[in-house]
């Protein structure tokens, strides 16, 4: 078990240009989650996956975010026309329904963006 | 979802035990209470997960009263490295989670 891994773990773009995120899950994971965090707040949930449909979008998602799984592994997130207020840290987690004692979300590292 | 509140921060002197409680009215039949702490520019890890009563892990102890409208994590005998952000989430643990502002835990030595 390798963990949850994010690529890059940090961006640094200017406005109007677009940006990719990818995650990989925890390999027999079948449900992937993206999350934004801010400063002082806690995660806030922007979609998630099982397997590779997407199931739920938040109504906070912005029509400039989009996310694939194509194959139900590796998950990508996209920002285009990146906004400062898109400035954050995106967290991706995973997580299977077979658990044996609890069910959590495993988080990965994050993606710390800077848009100037 | 169940809204939760709890303290914004709390401070301890290393060896102590801590108790973030966190209250949640509205919690639902079939909501779990989960908990996790999050370290600056890391993603958050968790920590315990209760239904009602209280469960016990290597890492800390979670009281759930019979009404379940609030809910206690207990740290036994902090250290320093127990300064994080504790998150308090109420609902079905598999879907998306509605994270608050959390508990901010200062320990000092």
């Amino acid at each position: 078990d390798t963990g949850v891994s994010q690529d890059p773990r940090h961006k640094i773009t200017k406005r109007g240009q677009n940006v990719t995120f990818r995650c990989d899950p925890i390999s027999e994971h079948n449900r992937l989650y993206w999350y934004r965090q801010t400063l002082g707040q806690g995660p806030e949930f922007l979609t998630y996956f099982q397997n590779e449909a997407q199931l739920e979008k938040s109504r906070l998602l912005s029509d400039r975010f989009s996310a694939e799984r194509p194959k139900g592994s590796f998950s990508t997130l996209e920002i285009q026309r990146t906004e400062q207020g898109d400035s954050a840290m995106y967290l991706c987690a995973s997580s299977t329904q077979r658990q044996a004692s609890s069910y959590e979300q495993y988080f990965g590292p994050g993606t710390r963006l800077t848009v100037t | 979802l169940a809204k939760t509140t709890q303290p914004i921060s709390m401070d301890s002197y290393e060896g102590q035990e801590v108790n973030i409680t966190c209250s949640h009215n509205n919690i639902a039949t079939n909501d779990y209470i989960t908990w996790y702490q999050q370290f600056p520019s890391q993603g958050p890890r968790f920590i315990i997960q209760g239904y009602k009563t209280k469960v016990t892990n290597e890492v800390a102890s979670l009281f759930i009263p019979a009404d379940r409208k609030s809910s206690t994590l207990s740290l036994p005998r902090v250290s320093l490295s127990d300064t994080a952000v504790y998150y308090c989430l109420v609902g079905d643990p598999l879907t998306p989670l509605v994270f608050g502002k959390g508990t901010r835990l200062s320990v000092i030595a």
